[in-house]
């Protein structure tokens, strides 16, 4: 199975600030077809994750465009500017390019 | 608006089985693999099964093969997880998702208790 590391765990981040959190693959994410099934979830408290990020840049529907996603092979990076309140949770990459589907352990964004 | 609710969750004992259910509504259910991803409490996330939109392929975590069956019922708009011998480590939130190469939607989940 493929392996995703994210990192830091837990972050720290004052209104108004800009974060990023790293994803990487023990595989590289380049599917046969060309894509890379990377995506972005986030994970508010007492919610069910929401998409944010897809093939690795792609902002999902009505996500905000301080929400950028980067990256290639088995090196992602999740951008997040000018941090707002509703952005607080637990951040999570995920895989869909290799059977069974994986996700990394998780990046928890807290005020400062 | 696409819309999964899973029901069918509970507190019941170890050995024992249940059966979860998720509705879908908001797109053509009929036309979609479907997912289910559990989380136990205060943990990560993990992928256990994924059936085909036709039924016609389904695959399963080691850490349920053999134990889950996930279904689905293309006239119902229904996704189920049927859960036997059950252990304490199935405790988790379950979600039903559709995920596609370009969008990603979860249900709210349903909790399943495993517990003396």
């Amino acid at each position: 199975d493929v392996v995703m590391t994210q990192t830091p765990v837990s972050l720290s981040v004052s209104l108004g600030g800009q974060v990023s959190i790293s994803c990487r693959s023990s595989q590289s994410l380049v599917h046969n077809n060309g894509n890379t099934y990377l995506s972005w979830y986030l994970q508010k408290p007492g919610q069910s994750p929401q998409l944010l990020i897809y093939k690795v840049s792609n902002r999902f529907s009505g996500i905000s465009d301080r929400f950028s996603g980067s990256g290639s092979g088995t090196d992602f990076t999740l951008k997040i500017s000018r941090v707002e309140p509703d952005d607080l949770g637990v951040y999570y990459c995920g895989q869909g390019t290799q059977y069974p589907p994986t996700f990394g352990g998780g990046t928890k964004l807290e005020l400062k | 608006e696409v819309q999964l609710v899973e029901s069918g969750g509970g507190l019941v004992k170890p050995g024992s089985s249940l059966k979860l259910s998720c509705v879908a509504s908001g797109f053509t259910f009929s036309s979609y693999g479907m997912h289910w991803i559990r989380q136990a409490p205060k943990k990560g996330l993990e992928w256990i099964a994924l059936i085909y939109y036709d039924s016609s392929n389904k695959y399963y975590a080691d850490s349920v093969k053999g134990r889950f069956t996930i279904s689905r019922d293309n006239s119902k708009n229904t996704l189920y997880l049927e859960m036997n011998s059950l252990r304490s480590e199935d405790t988790a939130m379950y979600y039903c998702a559709k995920l596609t190469g370009s969008s990603g939607y979860w249900g709210q989940g349903v909790m399943v208790t495993v517990s003396s």
